[in-house]
């Protein structure tokens, strides 16, 4: 079964430096998707991307946060300037085309960021 | 807006008796409502989804789920609980596909054998 891959598993990471995640979607998904879980709160929302361009993204989501999808694989999220708040469980996901109510976000096992 | 109550952060039964997960939902439109599960160290699995079919909904071991709109829940049942279902649920909600879901807290829910 198709799954969705993040590398690296964890990151430790000096405040002020830049980190790259890595994420590979479900191959024929269209829908690609940031969240994160600061530890001991909820999964949120960073940014949806379709079509090349960025669809949506909530109030985290600024100048510091870049994301890319630099091949027909690959999509990564690049904090420029880490911040000790930055520290937390970075989720990918990935969903088909369509935007029937009830659409599958697919997750992957996320990256766990931590800021010195 | 959208958001999403779970009633309990933490939920302990016996390996073997009910487990029931309470989750509340606000939303403007009719809503998706889904619950994932996340063990130690992995990702986040679907475990079962609404749209707007039958309100009962069966998931994946032996988990399910009723919606009910009167009392805006949809809370998570299983008959017997396995020590493997030790993880955490979170109840998610959304108003459209592809849009961005919308998470509770989480309810960790631990099995004594």
């Amino acid at each position: 079964e198709p799954e969705v891959t993040q590398t690296p598993s964890h990151q430790v990471t000096q405040m002020g430096q830049e980190v790259i995640l890595r994420c590979v979607p479900i191959s024929n998904h269209l829908y690609f998707y940031w969240y994160r879980q600061i530890l001991g709160q909820k999964v949120e929302f960073l940014v949806s991307f379709y079509n090349n361009e960025i669809s949506e993204k909530s109030e985290i989501f600024d100048d510091q946060f870049s994301v890319e999808r630099p091949d027909g694989s690959n999509f990564t999220l690049k904090i420029r300037s880490t911040k000790l708040e930055d520290s937390a469980m970075y989720f990918c996901a990935s969903g088909r085309e369509g935007q029937l109510r009830g659409e599958t976000q697919y997750f992957g096992p996320g990256t766990r960021l931590l800021v010195l | 807006a959208q958001s999403v109550t779970q009633l309990d952060s933490h939920v302990s039964v016996s390996e073997g008796t009910p487990v029931l997960l309470r989750c509340n939902y606000s939303s403007s439109y009719s809503p998706s409502l889904f619950w994932y599960v996340q063990h130690p160290n992995k990702g986040l699995q679907l475990l079962l989804k609404y749209t707007s079919a039958a309100t009962l909904v069966k998931g994946i071991n032996g988990f399910e789920a009723e919606f009910k709109k009167s009392e805006t829940s949809f809370h998570l049942t299983k008959p017997s609980a396995h020590m493997s279902d030790a993880a955490e649920y979170f109840c998610v909600v959304s108003v459209a596909g592809n849009t961005p879901l919308v998470f509770g807290k989480g309810t960790r829910l631990s099995v004594i054998a």
